[in-house]
C-alpha cells in the first residue's frame, strides 16, 4: 500500500501565480481531508469529500481557495492569486469512510512558500 | 467539538514508559477520544482511539478514567523515534467526519 500520495512535495512560487496541489488517497477509502498547518495556527482543516462529494468546506480561508475531486483516486486543492500568507504546509489525508470509529491516514504533505 | 487540554511539552528517557495525559471534562457520551501523533517533517498519523474501555494495540495503549473526563496515552517503552507531537482529540459519533486538531503535546525523548 503506498499510502496517500501528494505532489509535489515543495512548491515555490511568486506571489499572483495559480498553485496547484494534487492528492491520490488510499484505493478504497471514501473520504478525502485537506489540512493547513503554519506555526501560528497549528493543523487546520479546509474541506472534506465524501464520496467524491464536497461535504465542509467552512475551513477554505478565501475565495481564492479551490478544491475539486472529480474521481475516487484524485483531489486538487487549487490557489488562485497565491498571495505570502498562503504559505504553509499542505496535507491531504482519507480514511475508510467518515465514522469515528477509524483512522485517517496522512500524506506526506507540500510545503508551499509564496514569494 | 468538545475541547481537551494536554500539556505543551513532556520529556521522556529512552526505553522508558511514557504517560501523556489528556483532559477532556465537557466529553459528551457519543465523544470518541482519539489519540494522533506528528513526527518531524511528516503528516500526522493515527495512534489510538477509545469510547469507554482501555484499549492495547501495536503503538500504545490508552487508559480512560472511569469518569471519561480524562485519559492517558502511554507508550510502553520510548525509542528515539518515539519524538513528536502527540494530539488528544475528541470526535462526537454524530459528528460527520471533522478531525478537529489541538496544539498536543510535544514530546522529548533523550538517550
Amino acid at each position: 500500500d503506498a499510502g496517500v500520495i501528494q505532489s509535489p512535495r515543495h512548491e515555490v512560487t511568486e506571489m499572483g501565480q495559480e498553485v496547484t496541489l494534487r492528492c491520490k488517497p488510499i484505493s478504497g477509502h471514501n473520504s478525502l481531508f485537506w489540512y493547513r498547518q503554519t506555526m501560528m495556527r497549528g493543523l487546520e482543516l479546509l474541506i472534506y469529500f465524501n464520496n467524491n462529494v464536497p461535504i465542509d468546506d467552512s475551513g477554505m480561508p478565501e475565495d481564492r481557495f479551490s478544491a475539486k475531486m472529480p474521481n475516487a483516486s484524485f483531489s486538487t486543492l487549487k490557489i488562485q492569486p497565491s498571495e505570502p500568507r498562503d504559505s504553509a504546509v499542505y496535507f491531504c489525508a482519507s480514511s475508510l469512510t467518515t465514522g469515528v470509529g477509524y483512522g485517517y491516514t496522512f500524506g506526506s504533505g507540500t510545503r508551499l512558500t509564496v514569494v | 467539538d468538545a475541547k481537551t487540554t494536554q500539556p505543551n511539552s513532556m520529556e521522556s528517557n529512552e526505553e522508558e514508559p511514557v504517560h501523556l495525559p489528556c483532559n477532556h471534562s465537557t466529553i459528551s457520551g457519543t465523544d470518541y477520544i482519539h489519540w494522533y501523533r506528528q513526527l518531524p517533517s511528516q503528516g500526522p498519523e493515527y495512534v489510538i482511539h477509545g469510547l469507554t474501555s482501555n484499549v492495547n494495540n501495536r503503538m500504545a495503549s490508552l487508559a480512560i478514567a472511569e469518569d471519561r473526563k480524562s485519559s492517558t496515552l502511554i507508550l510502553h517503552r520510548a525509542t528515539l523515534r518515539d519524538a513528536a507531537v502527540y494530539y488528544c482529540i475528541l470526535r462526537d459519533v454524530g459528528n460527520t467526519g471533522k478531525l478537529i486538531f489541538g496544539q498536543g503535546t510535544t514530546l522529548q525523548v533523550k538517550p
